[in-house]
């Protein structure tokens, strides 16, 4: 499968802890993204990469999330003191910029349950 | 920055009958429109847009409409079928900050 991976697919914590989740890209694409969904919503944009470089990170997002993209390749975005509020739908996608043409693609996500 | 409002929320139609989501967006600079249809329990996947240069386009029984001036864009699936029941989320490039935002979605239900 040459699809975007994400890993782990689902993980329970609990409240306080720090969890890391990893998202591999299609190997060609120049950019990453990760969005947050929740039952009934549309993806929220998180942040996101043009190869290494994190381009912009939501004004909305706490500074308990953290992400990064070493070398271009795989991204991990981190939660430290998770919060109930926290549990959700995290999903990651790659595109390969052409112009103003972006096509999303997604990965199977990471669904975060914090107890 | 960018906004995206979507509606209806949920759809319901009858097989064969039309169906027409609609979408509005804030920033008057956004020149990409996509469309994105997931499937329960499965990731969202891209199934047609739009350039801000185009007032139409289709492709087999889907079509999308991009009016710039009222800042809005409309999908259009026509002969509907039970597969076509989903979640679809219309979504706008935002030229300044060059990423793609989702509106909140509307669940479409295809009733046989």
């Amino acid at each position: 499968d040459t699809g975007v991976s994400q890993n782990p697919r689902h993980k329970i914590t609990k409240r306080g802890q720090n969890v890391t989740f990893r998202c591999d890209p299609i190997s060609e694409h120049n950019r990453l993204y990760w969005y947050r969904q929740t039952l009934g919503q549309g993806p929220e944009f998180l942040t996101y990469f043009q190869n290494e470089a994190q381009l912009e990170k939501s004004r909305l997002l706490s500074d308990r999330f953290s992400a990064e993209r070493p070398k271009g390749s795989f991204s991990t975005l981190e939660i430290q003191r998770t919060e109930q509020g926290d549990s959700a739908m995290y999903l990651c996608a790659s595109s390969l910029l052409d112009r103003e043409n972006e096509k999303l693609f997604f990965g199977s996500g990471t669904q975060l349950s914090v107890l | 920055g960018e906004n995206v409002e979507q509606h209806p929320s949920t759809l319901s139609v009858q097989e064969g009958d039309s169906a027409v989501i609609k979408c509005t967006y804030s920033d008057s600079a956004s020149n990409y429109f996509p469309w994105y249809k997931q499937e329960l329990g499965k990731r969202p996947q891209l199934i047609i847009d739009i350039r801000s240069n185009v007032g139409e386009k289709k492709d087999q029984r889907i079509a999308v409409t991009l009016n710039k001036t009222a800042k809005h864009f409309s999908l259009h699936i026509t002969e509907t079928q039970p597969e076509d029941s989903a979640v679809y989320f219309c979504a706008a490039k935002e030229t300044s900050y060059d990423k793609v935002i989702f509106g909140p979605g509307t669940s479409l239900s295809v009733i046989p």
